[in-house]
């Protein structure tokens, strides 16, 4: 059983950088075609993709989030690290980090974390 | 880019009734690539569909996904209390990912 919990601050001030940790549990990260990835949803609003890793270091990016972002793996932890420099109020969300297959099936996002919701707000 | 626009934004429908829900891609989507999602209130995305017809495990067969290119629909043939959620499309074929505005479907 696949199961990803996301972790990290609930209140940002603005300008702060955002480090989340997503710990995985069912899946390894070093099995070829693997990918995590981080979708974020502000309160009322639609999902919107923010980046994604994969197995074999392959990272990729939201165009209008690019220069903020880095995303790392820790297969040893089983752990994937997303962090988001200079936070702004509309960076307001529920993060969730979620588990897709690129090996054929090519897949979807199937697995889901619970979500967190970070606050930016000073 | 690709961009999902989604139709209607909001679905007034009574149960039993049938829900028809629209997501266009502002271009064709890789090996039609399209999921759907069902996100209820205070939970994370559930996946109902991929490959725009297929449906994922566990999922009941009054959902059905169909389309091809930039045209996509997702069915509910008779709306059971549960299924009034929101509703979402997300190509996954080309980066960057790209969801769907989304389509609530509501209680008439």
């Amino acid at each position: 059983q696949i199961t990803l919990k996301e972790s990290g601050p609930t209140l940002v001030k603005p300008t702060q950088t955002l480090t989340l940790t997503c710990t995985f549990s069912g899946f390894s990260l070093t099995t070829s075609g693997v990918g995590v990835g981080w979708i974020r949803q502000p309160p009322g609003k639609a999902l919107e993709w923010v980046a994604i890793i994969y197995s074999n270091d392959d990272k990729r990016y939201s165009p209008s989030l690019r220069s903020r972002l880095t995303i790392t793996k820790d297969t040893s932890r089983n752990q994937v690290v997303l962090t988001m420099t200079n936070m702004d109020p509309v960076d307001t969300a529920t993060y969730y980090c979620a588990h897709r297959m690129v090996a054929q099936p090519v897949m979807p996002f199937t697995s889901w974390g619970q979500g967190t919701l970070v606050t930016v707000s000073s | 880019e690709i961009v999902l626009t989604q139709s209607p934004g909001t679905l007034s429908l009574s149960p039993g009734e049938r829900a028809t829900l629209s997501c266009r891609a502002s271009q064709s989507v890789t090996s039609n690539y399209l999921a759907w999602y069902q996100q209820k209130p205070g939970q994370a995305p559930r996946l109902l569909i991929y490959g725009a017809s297929s449906r994922a495990t566990g999922i009941p067969d009054r959902f059905s996904g169909s389309g091809s290119g930039t045209d996509f629909t997702l069915t509910i043939s008779r709306l059971e209390p549960e299924d009034f959620a929101a509703y979402y499309c997300h190509q996954y074929g080309s980066s960057p990912l790209t969801f769907g505005g989304g389509t609530k479907v509501e209680i008439k």
